[in-house]
């Protein structure tokens, strides 16, 4: 059983470009979670999502940033015209259901650098 | 801020020693769990503690959770240098959905 999958592990982007970020959960597991981890810091909750619903995106800038997770595919971050400050490791996680009892598994990040 | 606080912000002993860092956290949670994240790798999960249980085990690990404290203590016993890492708490309050809210993490350095 594979575990959570992100691509691309490094993604670099000029100022103004767009990026776009993938997670595939576990198999078998329906809940989505991004996190944003800047240097020396600990992870920042972004965005919850279940296929085809945005459940929870109180993390999430209000501007610029955006996420999916469509029935067929992987979850999608989307940044749009990305600034210095979006440099980051961006983490997914996935859940095989809903409630705290369940425990997140990771993947293993995109990082991110804007130049 | 609801976030959970590591302390001590970073922690260096020699292998064989034991490493104690603590974290809290400032309202009532569902459950705490720690992670290690190896230096610009993924993280890890190493245990969940629900709020009604005061200790648990795994392997070289040992949790505790005082909630009349808001607090929880992670020891690793006869550390390796391979333990060498950065570890976070992460609560799952209540009422706030199921995200994880991290605290800034104890870096770890275990000296062969």
């Amino acid at each position: 059983n594979a575990g959570v999958m992100q691509n691309p592990r490094h993604l670099v982007r000029r100022r103004g470009q767009e990026a776009r970020l993938r997670c595939s959960p576990m198999k078998g597991h329906s809940h989505v979670y991004w996190y944003r981890q800047l240097p020396e810091e600990g992870l920042k909750f972004m965005v919850y999502l279940q296929k085809e619903n945005i459940i929870d995106e109180s993390g999430m800038p209000k501007e610029r940033f955006s996420a999916e997770f469509p029935k067929e595919g992987p979850s999608i971050l989307r940044i749009q015209q990305v600034v210095r400050g979006d440099s980051a490791a961006y983490f997914c996680a996935s859940s095989p259901g809903q409630g705290s009892t369940y425990e997140q598994y990771f993947g293993p990040g995109t990082r991110l650098t804007v130049t | 801020s609801q976030q959970g606080e590591e302390d001590p912000q970073a922690l260096s002993i020699q292998e064989g020693e034991n490493a104690t860092m603590n974290c809290s956290y400032k309202t009532s949670i569902n459950n705490l769990q720690w992670y290690r994240q190896n230096s610009g790798r993924g993280l890890v999960h190493l245990i969940l503690i629900r709020s009604n249980e005061r200790e648990k085990h795994s392997g070289r690990l040992r949790v505790t959770l005082d909630t009349s404290k808001k607090s929880s203590s992670l020891l690793i016993t006869a550390s390796r240098a391979a333990d060498t890492a950065s570890y976070f708490c992460a609560t799952v309050f209540h009422n706030a959905g199921n995200m994880l809210t991290f605290g800034g993490g104890t870096r770890l350095m275990v000296k062969p």
